[in-house]
């Protein structure tokens, strides 16, 4: 069975701080992880990432993919309060067809106060 | 605003009540997703459309029916749920299930159901 295990499950921290966020994962047929932030409502894209070693960056986010170690971590620096959301992990894995399959993980909470 | 709209945002039911969960996606998207999301637990992939046809029953109770009459809209009827049903239940779309397509899922606002 597919598994994401995302780490820590919740993270308090103060605005102007730096945060790693961690997903880990066990897939059959790896294809691709992605990231989300979800603020009380629909989760919204952040990054894709398929190739190992090869930062996706945005802003003050950006995100790296271990395909070795089987892992990613998601970066924020320079926290600020509208940062603070529930930050998804999501792994797509299958061989095709109709045996894709998107597996999330529990997710991180993070809250960024002022 | 994601291309995917569901109505309603909110919702009570007692459990003898039949109601549907409505979704729309706006993207041109070929396939489509009903997720539930329950406090403190991983997303759960509940039903998989594709060009209209169910590809994936994630064994869901049978109290929860999908209905996917195109690739624009996909529903769920609701019937005799219980209290634990309650949750945040996700509409998703995306391009479509081709395996080398990097598949993007967009996820819809939700419709927090609340059953009594």
């Amino acid at each position: 069975e597919d598994k994401v295990v995302q780490s820590p499950l919740s993270l308090v921290v103060h605005e102007g701080d730096t945060v790693t966020l961690n997903c880990s994962y066990e897939v059959t047929n790896f294809r691709s992880l992605l990231w989300y932030k979800q603020e009380k409502k629909a989760p919204t894209f952040l990054f894709m990432l398929t190739s190992s070693g090869i930062e996706k960056k945005s802003g003050r986010l950006s995100s790296i993919l271990d395909k070795k170690e089987l892992f990613s971590i998601l970066n924020i620096t320079a926290t600020q309060t509208g940062d603070s959301a529930v930050y998804l992990c999501a792994v797509e894995a299958g061989s095709g067809g109709s045996n894709y399959k998107l597996t999330f993980g529990k997710g991180t909470l993070l809250t960024v106060n002022p | 605003e994601t291309g995917v709209t569901q109505t309603p945002r909110h919702l009570v039911m007692g459990m003898t009540n039949k109601k549907s969960l409505k979704c729309e996606q706006h993207l041109g998207h070929n396939a489509m997703y009903w997720y539930k999301q329950s406090a403190k637990k991983p997303l759960e992939l509940m039903f998989v459309y594709n060009f209209k046809e169910q590809t994936e029953n994630n064994s869901v109770p049978s109290r929860f029916s999908p209905e996917c009459p195109n690739s624009s809209h996909l529903f769920l009827h609701l019937h005799t749920l219980q209290p634990e049903d309650s949750a945040l239940y996700l509409c998703a779309s995306s391009q479509d299930l081709r395996r080398y397509s990097g598949n993007t899922i967009y996820f819809g606002e939700g419709s927090w159901l609340t059953v009594v």
